[in-house]
């Protein structure tokens, strides 16, 4: 059964630094995984999508980055801004299906 | 435009009532999808149409009932509602035809149930 981990659950860091956001599967026989964004009250935003082929994505100052068979993936974000504050959130397709397992998610708080 | 838009967004009902969600996505794509976020804010499949054919039905009780009249539309139907149904209730969708993929989400029906 794929389980998706994501960690960690919170993070508060200043205005202008670099971070990472961290999300772990148990099985690696995925399709693609994707990295949404969540505000309060709001639907779920994609960010980027790997597919199982690919290594990384990039977005302006989004990078994500895949490690199938080690069941890792990475969102790294360049100088945060407040507007980054938000719940990030790995999605992980299966292979062979339709069905997408999402993680906890990661709250962010980027302080000005 | 909103590419997803799921109706009502608040919903205050009160036990053993019967209600419904409608969805609707104006991006052309094949496959839709209703998630449930509860308290802890942990986001579960509950069913998806492709093509308005059924092809994801999680263990969900049979309370819950989708229908999808043609591949722009899903909505969810709720009978003899309980306490614990209270969530919110996400509408989605994707392209399945070609790679890609991308998982495309409305803003959420607030269902609280008393």
């Amino acid at each position: 059964k794929q389980e998706v981990t994501q960690i960690p659950a919170a993070l508060s860091v200043p205005e202008g630094e670099n971070l990472v956001l961290n999300c772990s599967f148990t099985d690696s026989a995925i399709y693609n995984l994707q990295w949404f964004r969540q505000d309060p009250g709001k639907g779920l935003t994609s960010l980027l999508l790997i597919q199982s082929s690919q290594r990384e994505q990039t977005s302006g100052r989004l990078n994500a980055s895949l490690d199938k068979s080690s069941g890792r993936s990475t969102l790294y974000i360049a100088a945060s801004q407040p507007g980054d504050s938000a719940t990030y959130l790995c999605a992980v397709r299966l292979d062979g299906g339709f069905k997408t397992i999402f993680g906890a998610g990661t709250r962010l708080f980027v302080k000005a | 435009d909103t590419a997803v838009s799921q109706t009502p967004k608040y919903l205050v009902t009160q036990m053993g009532n019967d209600k419904s969600i409608k969805c609707e996505q104006n991006l052309g794509h094949d496959t839709m999808y209703w998630y449930k976020q509860d308290s802890k804010k942990f986001l579960k499949i509950m069913f998806s149409y492709n093509n308005k054919e059924l092809i994801i039905n999680e263990t969900v009780p049979n309370r819950f009932s989708p229908k999808s009249p043609d591949k722009a539309h899903l909505n969810l139907h709720i009978n003899s509602l309980e306490l614990g149904d209270s969530a919110v209730y996400f509408c989605a969708s994707s392209q399945e035809a070609g790679r890609g993929n991308t998982i495309y989400f409305g803003e959420g029906s607030w269902l609280t149930v008393v």
